[in-house]
């Protein structure tokens, strides 16, 4: 049974620069969420699948962030023209239908320089 | 923006004891759900408690919810090493999204 993953952990840009991370979530979960964390914060929602339709975005998801869930499985965050604000832990998770705990991969940290 | 605060921000304890944390929100809910969050690495789910539920237990476990007061515990009995983590409440207004607050930092000393 493996659970949340998260490629890649790690990520060192600079300024400027684009990246994407990828998400593959639980197997039979249809419901898929990203979210930002900052150093002593708790995460921030930024958006949710469910199957392969983006069903919100939260205001903090500039126009420089897109996602992406193509076929329902797993997902892509793109952050284009990277600032340094954008220095974060970046959390998916993933559930099934009509179940609210949810399941967290262990985050891709980027650090913008 | 993060709907839920939790007290204290930080808890350090001696291996044995009891910790307690308190989680206040401020919209009405569906449910409320604890987390916990070893150092840099991703969150694990603890408990739920629903908004018709006023107590609940899982283990070493023990969360009550006050609606009228909008306000939240966690109790961890006989605390472990292994306990040390970050806990975080987190809401659900019943749209399955969750509003965390910012946790508290538990220390257990052995």
């Amino acid at each position: 049974d493996t659970g949340v993953s998260q490629d890649p952990r790690h990520k060192i840009t600079k300024r400027g620069q684009n990246v994407t991370f990828r998400c593959d979530p639980i197997s039979e979960h249809n419901r898929l969420y990203w979210y930002r964390q900052t150093l002593g914060q708790g995460p921030e929602f930024l958006t949710y699948f469910q199957n392969e339709a983006q069903l919100e975005k939260s205001r903090l998801l500039s126009d420089r962030f897109s996602a992406e869930r193509p076929k329902g499985s797993f997902s892509t965050l793109e952050i284009q023209r990277t600032e340094q604000g954008d220095s974060a832990m970046y959390l998916c998770a993933s559930t099934s239908a009509a179940v609210y705990e949810q399941y967290f991969g262990p985050g891709t940290r980027l650090t913008v320089t | 923006s993060q709907q839920g605060e939790e007290d204290p921000q930080a808890l350090s304890i001696q291996e044995g004891e009891n910790a307690t944390m308190n989680c206040s929100y401020k919209t009405s809910i569906n449910n409320l759900q604890w987390y916990r969050q070893n150092s840099g690495r991703g969150l694990v789910h603890l408990i739920l408690i629903r908004s018709n539920e006023r107590e609940k237990h899982s283990g070493r476990l023990r969360v009550t919810l006050d609606t009228s007061k909008k306000s939240s515990s966690l109790l961890i009995t006989a605390s472990r090493a292994a306990d040390t983590a970050s806990y975080f409440c987190a809401t659900d207004a019943g749209d399955y999204k969750l509003s965390f607050g910012a946790g508290t930092t538990v220390t257990v000393r052995a």
